[in-house]
Order: C-alpha cells, then structure tokens, then sequence
C-alpha cells in the first residue's frame, strides 16, 4: 500500500491564480480531512470529508474548496491563491472506528 | 467547540532526564486524545493514544501518556530522553459527541539537549 499520497510536493503560486492540489489513498478509509500547518499555529482543519458526496467545513475553510467524488481522491482547491495561503498542506485519513489518521508527506504552497 | 492547548512553545531537556510535554484539551462529550510526532521536513507519525481503560497509555519510541479526566489533561512522557527524541510534538483531540472531527494543539517543540 502506498498509505496517503499527495501532489505536487512543492508548488509557486502569484497571488490570483488558481490550483489544486490532489490528495489520494489507497486504505479504502472513508474519512479524509485537509490540515494546514504553520509556524505557531500548528495544524488547523481545512476541510474534512466522512465520505463520498459528504464534506464539511473545519476550521479554517475559507479561500478552499473540496470535493469527494470518489472514496480514494479528496482534492483541495485553491480558486484565487492569496499570500495567505503560503503554507504547508498535509492531507489526511483514517476510518470511522479507526482512531488513527495517517499523514500524507505534505505539500509545500509559496503564493507570491 | 473542541480545543487543544499546548502551553509549552518549547521544552528543552538534557539528555537522559526525563521529559514532559503537556496538553490539556476541551470537548462537549468524551475524547480520544493522541499525540503525533513530526521530524524536520516529514509528516506526522502517530505515537500513541487514549481511547478507554487504563489512564497510562504506552506508544512508540518508549512514550507513554496520562489521560486525567478531573484535569482535562493528557501530557507526554518519557523516562528518559534520547537526542533522537528531539522533533514538533501534537496533541490532538477527537470529540465522539459531536462531528467527529479531529483538532490539533499549536505543537511543542522538544529540544534534547546531549
């Protein structure tokens, strides 16, 4: 098993584009969350989904869009990139009676 | 809503001592806490967690926990401290009564000192 992957690992941005970036798992876990981590603040939600079709906010969802089309893919959208947004992404999963979460090897995000 | 503090920004241990980080936690019904461990430019590795039972939890890399109920308190422990331990520390919380979500805590970086 190849656990979380996510993609691409580092990424340049200008402040008003758009991206996506892909998180997948081949655990068959259902849920899926997205976290954002930066210095002193630690990892905040993003986004989480418990699901396909299913998804809801955390805690800092604003600037982000998330779909879950499928059970594997939880993809996380970036419409109109702010400096902001510079940090660095971990997506994440785990089943609902499975108190573990795995990490994906994270995404690096620079939006200038 | 759930919260995590951690109050320690940095814990700064000699090597061979033993070492705490402390985490105290909120939530509306009953937690499953844990604790990840993340090293320099990797992601999050689980170390160890409290679901029920026993309040002293053993993990990974000979960690272990207290879960105190009274204190809302689930701080990380080792007897003894290797330089090797030196990383970013999370305490995290999963509230059961509510939207099953899991927060973290701001992270503690611990620096063992040789």
């Amino acid at each position: 098993n190849a656990g979380v992957t996510q993609t691409p690992k580092f990424q340049v941005l200008k402040t008003g584009q758009s991206m996506t970036l892909q998180c997948a798992q081949d655990m068959n876990h259902e849920y899926m969350s997205w976290y954002r981590q930066d210095p002193g603040m630690g990892l905040r939600l993003i986004h989480y989904s418990v699901g396909a079709g299913i998804t809801d906010q955390g805690e800092v969802p604003n600037g982000y869009n998330v779909s879950r089309s499928t059970t594997e893919d939880f993809p996380l959208r970036l419409l109109s990139a702010a400096p902001s947004q510079t940090s660095v992404y971990f997506c994440a999963s785990r089943n609902p009676e499975g108190e573990t979460q795995y990490f994906g090897p994270g995404t690096r995000l620079l939006v200038l | 809503a759930q919260s995590v503090a951690q109050p320690e920004d940095q814990v700064n241990v000699a090597e061979g001592n033993p070492l705490t980080v402390k985490c105290t936690y909120s939530v509306s019904g009953n937690p499953y806490l844990f604790w990840y461990v993340q090293y320099p430019n990797r992601g999050l590795q689980f170390l160890l967690k409290y679901i029920t039972g026993d309040n002293l939890v053993k993990g990974s890399y000979g960690f272990e926990a207290e879960f105190n109920k009274s204190q809302t308190s689930f701080h990380l422990k080792k007897p003894s401290a290797l330089v090797s331990d030196s990383a970013l520390y999370f305490c995290a919380v999963r509230d059961i009564g509510r939207d099953d979500k899991i927060i973290f805590g701001k992270g503690t970086r611990l620096h063992i000192l040789p």
